[in-house]
């Protein structure tokens, strides 16, 4: 049975770090690529980050660049987001999610809330 | 970076058919996902590849992609339809998944 548990959300405070993780299980994460996607409050899908199987590609949405890392551990089998200097802006749902191919995000986590506060 | 254009609301009535259009540059030459999220829950796909279909979603959900326009038909509207319809494409250029800004669905 597939699985994603993302965990690590919490307030934090602007220009902070934090990271958040997400434990797999059903499948092996090398195997696919992975994705970050956040919805802030009330609002739409934002895709944020990908790592692609081969772990050697991330990308990064304009709005997190430079800030935010992708990252796994394979033998954990976990995939990672850190995120540095927070803004109000980033404040959201983050959810981790399995791409099956050409785009689609066949299972999904069921999301960790941080929110960005002073 | 690219843009996909939805209409914020659609309402129908119980059995009549809602259409979701997805507008973009060139859409019809891209792959189209489709997307069901329920308040408080994660999204779901509910329409890959234009308007194949994973396996549990109902017939009723299909899906076509021609031109600067892709859409999502739910016929025979039930209740357990309302929620929120994103759509998504992969853009190949820059690597960067794309999603619309969503369709809140009512069913009235």
């Amino acid at each position: 049975q597939v699985q994603l548990v993302e965990s690590g959300g919490g307030v934090v405070q602007p220009g902070t770090s934090l990271t958040l993780p997400c434990a797999v299980s059903g499948f092996t994460i090398i195997n696919y690529d992975m994705h970050w996607v956040r919805q802030a409050p009330g609002k739409g899908l934002e895709w944020v980050a990908v790592m692609s199987y081969d772990g050697i590609n991330k990308y990064y949405a304009d709005s997190v660049q430079d800030r935010f890392d992708i990252s796994r551990d394979g033998s954990e089998n976990r995939l990672y987001l850190q995120m540095n200097s927070l803004t109000i802006a980033d404040t959201a749902i983050y959810y981790c999610a399995r791409e099956r191919g050409r785009g689609i995000l066949d299972h999904w986590g069921h999301g960790a809330l941080v929110t960005v506060s002073s | 970076s690219y843009v996909l254009t939805q209409p914020p609301s659609v309402s129908e009535a119980p059995g009549k058919t809602a259409t979701i259009t997805c507008g973009g540059t060139n859409i019809g030459s891209k792959s189209v996902h489709w997307y069901q999220q329920k308040p408080g829950q994660a999204p779901v796909v509910v329409i890959f590849n234009d308007a194949d279909r994973p396996s549990g979603i109902p017939e009723r959900f299909s899906g076509s992609n021609s031109g600067n326009t892709a859409s999502l038909t739910i016929s025979r509207v039930e209740a357990g339809d309302e929620a929120d319809y994103y759509c998504q494409i992969w853009e190949s250029g820059s690597a960067h998944r794309v999603f619309g800004g969503g369709t809140k669905l009512t069913v009235l």
